[in-house]
C-alpha cells in the first residue's frame, strides 16, 4: 500500500523562528490534508489540499502531487503551535480513506 | 461546524471486559472511521462504515468489531479487551468522496486496560 513519510520526526524551535515541515508519499493521491494534534489530543484540520498553495495566517501549505510531496510552513512560530502535525493522503481502497504518516512532533520554547 | 463527539474521554477497562466506545457525528456525514493512535505508529484505521450497516475493515480489525445502526453513530467494540489495546482512540467522519473536504476528528477517548 501507500507510504507516507514525514520529516523531520522531532522539531525544537525558539519562538518567533520559522519551519518547514514535509510529507513525502509513495504513489498518487486524491487528495491531502495537514493536521494538528494539540496536547490534549484533539486533531484540528489545517489544510485540505490536494495541490497548490493555500495560507492561513501565519500557516501556509503547498502540495506538489506530480511530485508527491506536501510541506507546511510555520512562521513566527508561537508556543501554542506545539504538538504533533500529521499529513493524511486520501486514497481509494474499497473506499475513499486517509492514510497518516507518523507524524512532527514540534515543540516551540519560550 | 461539524461536531464528532466521543463519549468518553479516559476509560480504565480491565482485562477480558467487552469494551464499547462511542462516536455520534451531527452532520449526516456518510462515512465514519475509527482509529488508533500509539507513540511512532501514527494514527491506524481499525474499521470504517460508508453507510448504516456497512463495515469494512481497516489496517488492524483483529480484536475489534463495529456496529452503525443509525447513521449518527459508529461503535466501536473490544470483544475481550487485552493489555496490547490500550491506546488513544479517535473516530472521525466525512461526506463521501465527491464532495468531501476531509475529515473531521473527534476529541479522543484514552483507553487503558489493566
Amino acid at each position: 500500500g501507500i507510504q507516507v513519510e514525514q520529516s523531520p520526526p522531532d522539531l525544537i524551535l525558539q519562538e518567533g523562528a520559522n519551519s518547514t515541515l514535509r510529507c513525502n508519499f509513495s504513489d498518487s493521491v486524491n487528495n491531502l490534508q495537514w493536521f494538528h494534534q494539540n496536547p490534549w489530543g484533539q486533531l484540528i484540520n489545517l489544510f485540505y489540499i490536494p495541490s497548490g498553495t493555500k495560507q492561513n495566517g501565519r500557516l501556509s501549505a503547498t502540495t506538489v502531487a506530480t511530485e508527491r510531496y506536501s510541506l507546511l510552513y510555520i512562521s513566527s512560530s508561537q508556543t501554542t503551535d506545539s504538538g504533533v502535525y500529521f499529513c493524511a493522503v486520501w486514497v481509494l481502497s474499497g473506499t475513499y480513506k486517509y492514510i497518516f504518516g507518523t507524524g512532527t512532533r514540534l515543540k516551540v520554547l519560550a | 461546524d461539524v461536531k464528532v463527539t466521543q463519549s468518553s474521554r479516559y476509560l480504565v477497562k480491565r482485562t477480558g471486559e467487552k469494551v464499547f466506545l462511542e462516536c455520534v457525528q451531527d452532520m449526516d456525514h456518510e462515512n465514519m472511521f475509527w482509529y488508533r493512535q500509539d507513540p511512532g505508529l501514527g494514527l491506524r484505521l481499525i474499521y470504517f462504515s460508508y453507510d448504516v450497516k456497512m463495515k469494512e475493515k481497516g489496517d488492524i480489525p483483529e480484536g475489534y468489531s463495529v456496529s452503525r445502526e443509525k447513521k449518527e453513530r459508529f461503535s466501536l467494540i473490544l470483544e475481550s479487551a487485552s493489555t496490547n489495546q490500550t491506546s488513544m482512540y479517535l473516530c472521525a467522519s466525512s461526506p463521501p468522496a465527491a464532495r468531501s473536504y476531509g475529515y473531521t476528528f473527534g476529541s479522543g477517548t484514552r483507553l487503558t486496560v489493566v
